[in-house]
């Protein structure tokens, strides 16, 4: 395993469809990570896993999203009636989630969506 | 979460030290600080992290003052490869529960050849 994959790296959709993510973290990983980020600014927490369970979700959540890790593997992102608003790079990371002090995450390429 | 501040910019010169510095006046004793870059069009990667004490690994070192109200990242011998934004962050020392990154806007090192 070499890392966290995110699939598609790219995606262009027309404002109002639906699209969907897939991250795949590392595979002892039991801990998953969604982020958003915009040109020029810093990745923004969405949501976590904690293997299947959704454990929390940012207000930047809003209903449109839905994120699953059914199996607490891979995790998909799906995003609603798009907005040109959503046009950021999504990015996945996964970490161990011993229960230490931290574990760092490691992050994916990210799918990069374009809403037209 | 304690709050950082971080130059929005600077350069180094190739082969030289980059030091980059970073702010946390408000962080709380039970708060990490860790240090993540981002090199263009790539996710975020982990570079180092402390709590008190300095640290050194392969990729940097990590000074943090005796108040611990700041910190600096120290990339020894800087390279082309090495030109990212990178990110100050504080994290609570938590056992359980998410630990979220809050990533502010970094500072964007530019290495020069």
């Amino acid at each position: 395993d070499t890392g966290v994959s995110q699939d598609p790296r790219h995606k262009i959709t027309k404002r109002g469809q639906n699209v969907t993510f897939r991250c795949d973290p590392i595979s002892e990983h039991n801990r998953l990570y969604w982020y958003r980020q915009t040109l020029g600014q810093g990745p923004e927490f969405l949501t976590y896993f904690q293997n299947e369970a959704q454990l929390e979700k940012s207000r930047l959540l809003s209903d449109r999203f839905s994120a699953e890790r059914p199996k607490g593997s891979f995790s998909t992102l799906e995003i609603q009636r798009t907005e040109q608003g959503d046009s950021a790079m999504y990015l996945c990371a996964s970490s161990l989630g011993r229960f230490s002090s931290y574990n760092e995450q490691f992050f994916g390429p990210g799918t990069r969506l374009t809403v037209l | 979460d304690a709050k950082t501040t971080q130059p929005p910019s600077m350069d180094c010169a190739e082969g030289r030290a980059a030091n980059l510095p970073c702010n946390h006046s408000t962080i709380s004793g039970n708060e990490y600080v860790y240090w993540y870059r981002q090199i263009h069009s790539q996710g975020p990667q982990y570079i180092i992290h402390g709590l008190k004490n300095n640290e050194t690994n392969e990729m940097a070192s990590l000074i943090i003052t005796e108040d611990r109200k700041s910190s600096t990242l120290i990339l020894p011998h800087a390279t082309l490869r090495d030109t990212a934004v990178y990110y100050c962050i504080v994290v609570p020392r938590l056992l359980t529960g998410a630990n979220n990154l809050f990533f502010g806007t970094g500072t964007r090192l530019t290495v020069i050849p």
